[in-house]
């Protein structure tokens, strides 16, 4: 049973405009969240994070947001960028296992 | 350079054959990960090193798979009777402590025929 979903596996955005890429997880004890970028044979680079203390944390064009109730969160990128197009990966950390748990990945494409 | 590194890239291997994954971690960092993504799939945690010390090996998918770790340095993976299902890229992360975020390496693409 996956602790961390992903459920669009791809979105397309056109430049310029807002991507919103989702996440949910199912346990509440989860309290820090992260989200990373992977580009084609290369390994996820880390982008942004928040702890559950917050509900947002802005990095230039990324804003992530956290919804502790409903136990989601979101990145936002606005204007959106061609250089955005990636997969994008959730994960929180694992407290009691002591490691970050991963989603299954969105593929943001964005058209010039 | 000052990154994560892992060699090989690329690994072909037959069937039954024990392959090693290694990874160079950046220095100074303690927490060591490793991950496994196959074809169309997220990540999977595979074990943990903090410092030399694995506190949790549930992760790794049988008793094929095994992991060291030489002080805070160089980690190796090795999967021995290689089955065709273990073909993925295998990602090795470190981090300044363990809940910091991660560095990746850029993986090894293990390819079993």
């Amino acid at each position: 049973d996956q602790q961390v979903k992903q459920n669009s596996p791809s979105l397309s955005v056109q430049e310029g405009r807002i991507s919103i890429l989702n996440c949910d997880y199912t346990n509440s004890m989860f309290d820090y969240f992260l989200w990373y970028k992977k580009y084609p044979a290369e390994g996820p680079t880390f982008l942004i994070s928040i702890s559950s203390i917050k509900d947002k944390n802005e990095d230039g064009r990324f804003t992530v947001f956290l919804n502790k109730s409903a136990k989601h969160l979101s990145l936002h990128i606005v204007p959106s960028q061609p250089g955005d197009s990636a997969v994008y990966f959730c994960a929180v950390w694992d407290n009691y296992g002591q490691n970050f748990v991963f989603g299954p990945g969105t593929r943001l494409s964005v058209l010039p | 350079g000052a990154g994560v590194s892992q060699s090989p890239s690329n690994k072909v291997t037959e069937k039954g054959k024990d392959v090693e994954l290694r990874c160079d971690p950046i220095s100074g960092h303690t927490a060591l990960y490793w991950y496994r993504q196959r074809l169309g799939q997220g990540l999977e945690f595979l074990i943990y090193f903090q410092g030399n010390s694995a506190p949790d090996k549930s992760g790794l998918p049988s008793d094929r798979f095994s992991a060291e770790r030489t002080g805070e340095s160089v980690s190796t993976l090795t999967i021995q009777r290689t089955q065709q299902e273990d073909s993925a890229v295998y990602l090795c992360a470190t981090a300044f402590r363990g809940s910091s975020p991660l560095h990746f390496g850029n993986g090894t693409r293990l390819t079993v025929t």
